[in-house]
């Protein structure tokens, strides 16, 4: 079956930088476009990032373009998100999602548990 | 940017009653695509609906979803006490793709 796990968490200062990875398994990984989407405490969700199946084409929302660089790595079915100069705003659940299509197929996501970055001095 | 307006923002209703919510797009949503997710505390959103309509995998046949272009619904019909819980819907036919603002159904 479809497993997301993400790593790379944890408590880091404002002005640093993490990465997140996310390994997937059960699908072709190097078939379908990934996301990254947060959720800041006691909010709602924001998405984040989006890398096409190829890594052809990235997309950000406004809130961390220029800061976040999404990227994958298809040979290790793992999808990473690198995040620089972090913000206390950015503290938040980080999912990774597989995208809805794959060759002109599209169903439901999939979504990982999730993993924590807390931004704090 | 597609904003997606959910209402209400909070619905109160008894266990066996139907909820419709509702998600409306600031434009049109490319090729309907628009999916429901539920959320429950301290867990991951869970699929509900795809292309608007389309049941996930494993989700029962109480949830409905409908409409097209700028409005869609989500129905939940007969409600369970484990229905209760926050909904979102979110469009992902063109970056950002944006979530609405979630609606949370409650028990009355």
């Amino acid at each position: 079956q479809v497993q997301l796990v993400e790593s790379g968490g944890g408590v880091v200062q404002p002005g640093t930088s993490l990465r997140l990875s996310c390994e997937a398994s059960g699908f072709t990984f190097s078939t379908y476009g990934m996301h990254w989407v947060r959720q800041a405490p006691g909010k709602g969700l924001e998405w984040v990032s989006f890398i096409w199946s190829d890594g052809s084409d990235k997309y950000y929302a406004e809130s961390v373009k220029g800061r976040f660089a999404i990227s994958r790595d298809d040979s290790k079915n793992t999808l990473y998100l690198q995040m620089n100069s972090l913000r206390g705003e950015d503290t938040a659940m980080y999912y990774c999602v597989r995208g809805y299509c794959s060759g002109g197929n599209c169903r439901e996501a999939y979504w990982g548990q999730g993993i924590l970055v807390t931004v704090s001095s | 940017e597609i904003v997606l307006t959910q209402s209400p923002g909070a619905l109160s209703l008894s266990p066996g009653e139907g909820a419709t919510l509702s998600c409306r797009a600031s434009q049109s949503v490319r090729n309907n695509y628009l999916a429901w997710y539920q959320q429950k505390p301290g867990q991951a959103p869970r699929p509900l609906i795809h292309g608007a309509s389309s049941r996930a995998t494993g989700i029962p046949d109480r949830f409905s979803g409908s409409g097209s272009g700028t409005d869609f619904t989500l129905t939940i019909t007969r409600l369970e006490p484990e229905d209760f819980a926050v909904y979102y819907c979110q469009q992902y036919g063109s970056s950002p793709y944006t979530f609405g603002q979630g609606t949370k159904l409650e028990i009355k």
